[in-house]
């Protein structure tokens, strides 16, 4: 069974302040691993994804596989940031479908 | 040119009411997919479509019926709405690659049911 692990459900920064949004992940195979992010009374899209390796918005997320982590970090967050941020894990199977994690919702206080 | 389209976006309605949600997207896409958002803010996979084929069917009450008459529709049918329905329904779409491929699921807008 696939399973993904917010641990922290509210998180508030200062802006500029260095920002980490914690995910933990259970798959018995290789899995793929993504970051969706929802602002304000819009819908959900694809932040990064780990095969990419990319920084988008100034976000980066590494793999690691044997901590089964893949923490979301930006070294200065923006007031523009603040969204609610799911952690999801995409396994095997002709499906390709998401197991999302509960959520963080990031404030970033000016 | 919107991607992902929901209609309605909002729907109230009584306990024990019929009500369908429709899903369209015009991107060319093979599978389809129907999310629930609740309270909580929690997502959690419904249901699968690909090629108008039903391909995942999580635990879900047999209240709730999907429908793709092509492959660019996925509506939901839900008999006998109770409160415990309300939530936020999301639709997405991808096209299924090969097994090492991964693509993008884009997400309709939501619709938020509410039932008295």
């Amino acid at each position: 069974a696939q399973r993904v692990t917010q641990p922290e459900k509210l998180l508030s920064v200062f802006k500029g302040a260095p920002v980490e949004l914690k995910c933990n992940y259970s798959y018995s195979g290789s899995p793929e691993l993504f970051w969706y992010v929802q602002y304000s009374r819009q819908r959900l899209q694809l932040l990064l994804r780990h095969i990419s390796r990319e920084s988008i918005k100034g976000f980066t997320a590494d793999l690691n596989k044997g901590e089964t982590s893949f923490h979301l970090k930006k070294p200065f967050a923006q007031e523009e940031d603040s969204a609610m941020y799911y952690c999801a894990l995409s396994g095997a199977g002709s499906a390709r479908q998401l197991t999302f994690g509960s959520g963080t919702q990031l404030t970033v206080l000016p | 040119d919107t991607a992902v389209s929901q209609t309605p976006k909002y729907l109230v309605t009584q306990m024990g009411n019929d009500k369908s949600i429709k899903c369209e997207q015009n991107l060319g896409h093979d599978t389809m997919y129907w999310y629930k958002q609740d309270s909580k803010k929690f997502l959690k996979i419904m249901f699968s479509y690909n090629n108008k084929e039903l391909i995942i069917n999580e635990t879900v009450p047999n209240r709730f019926s999907p429908k793709s008459p092509d492959k660019a529709h996925l509506n939901l049918h839900i008999n006998s709405l109770e409160l415990g329905d309300s939530a936020v329904y999301f639709c997405a779409s991808t096209l299924a690659g090969g097994s090492k491929s991964y693509n993008e699921q884009f997400f309709g807008p939501g619709t938020r049911l509410t039932v008295l």
